[in-house]
């Protein structure tokens, strides 16, 4: 399982583009990184996927450097409704009998927008 | 497609009292998800389905917890003889074979509160 480690907290302001950082320093090989979005009283959201270089879609972007040690979430122009919580997860697939460590989310990193 | 969908939405029980939640997950989807989630921690994997196979379930709080998805289509999670300490969000999730690895879809959650 490849642990991963992300800030508790980050702040930022509306229109400005928000970018945190994930380390998974274990990733193995046949690792995907993953990154949901929760609001309070909700059950998370996917966000994007990815597995090595860049990866976009229309609400953000996932960057993962080639040794695929770390992996940065970027959101572009924030609002405040992009006030949540954000979850990196990075396994396998569990689906081939590995078992469902992929399917751990950490603590999240609580991002706040301010107007 | 209406979502995946979560019954009861909150649910107060005393202790000792056996407690069940059902969960309709998307039609199209073959995956099913319990988590918990308790104030301040990311959810927490509890066991998951394919079809009506249950193919993980070691990650079971204890064997007070149970979970059935009947002919593949609903899903329940059962809790016997509950603690305080159950007290928690129970979010349930499914995916399909055509999404992503980790492209899960939550439901709204059932929030348990045992007195």
């Amino acid at each position: 399982l490849a642990k991963t480690t992300q800030p508790i907290s980050m702040d930022s302001y509306e229109g400005q583009e928000v970018n945190i950082t994930c380390s998974h320093n274990n990733i193995a090989t046949n690792d995907y990184i993953t990154w949901y979005q929760q609001f309070p009283s909700q059950g998370p959201r996917f966000i994007i996927q990815g597995y090595k270089t860049k990866v976009t879609n229309e609400v953000a972007s996932l960057f993962i450097p080639a040794d695929r040690k770390s992996s940065t979430l970027s959101l572009p122009r924030v609002s405040l409704s992009d006030t949540a919580v954000y979850y990196c997860l990075v396994a396998s697939s569990p689906y081939s009998g590995g078992g469902a460590d992929g399917l751990t989310f950490g603590k999240g990193t609580h991002l706040i927008i301010q107007p | 497609d209406t979502g995946v969908s979560q019954d009861p939405r909150h649910k107060i029980t005393k202790r000792g009292q056996n407690v069940t939640f059902r969960c309709d997950p998307i039609s199209e989807h073959n995956r099913l998800y319990w988590y918990r989630q308790t104030l301040g921690q990311g959810p927490e994997f509890l066991t998951y389905f394919q079809n009506e196979a249950q193919l993980e379930k070691s990650r079971l709080l204890s064997d007070r917890f149970s979970a059935e998805r009947p002919k593949g289509s609903f899903s329940t999670l059962e809790i016997q003889r509950t603690e305080q300490g159950d007290s928690a969000m129970y979010l349930c999730a499914s995916s399909s074979d055509r999404g992503f690895i980790y492209e899960q879809y939550f439901g709204p959650g059932t929030r348990l509160t045992v007195t």
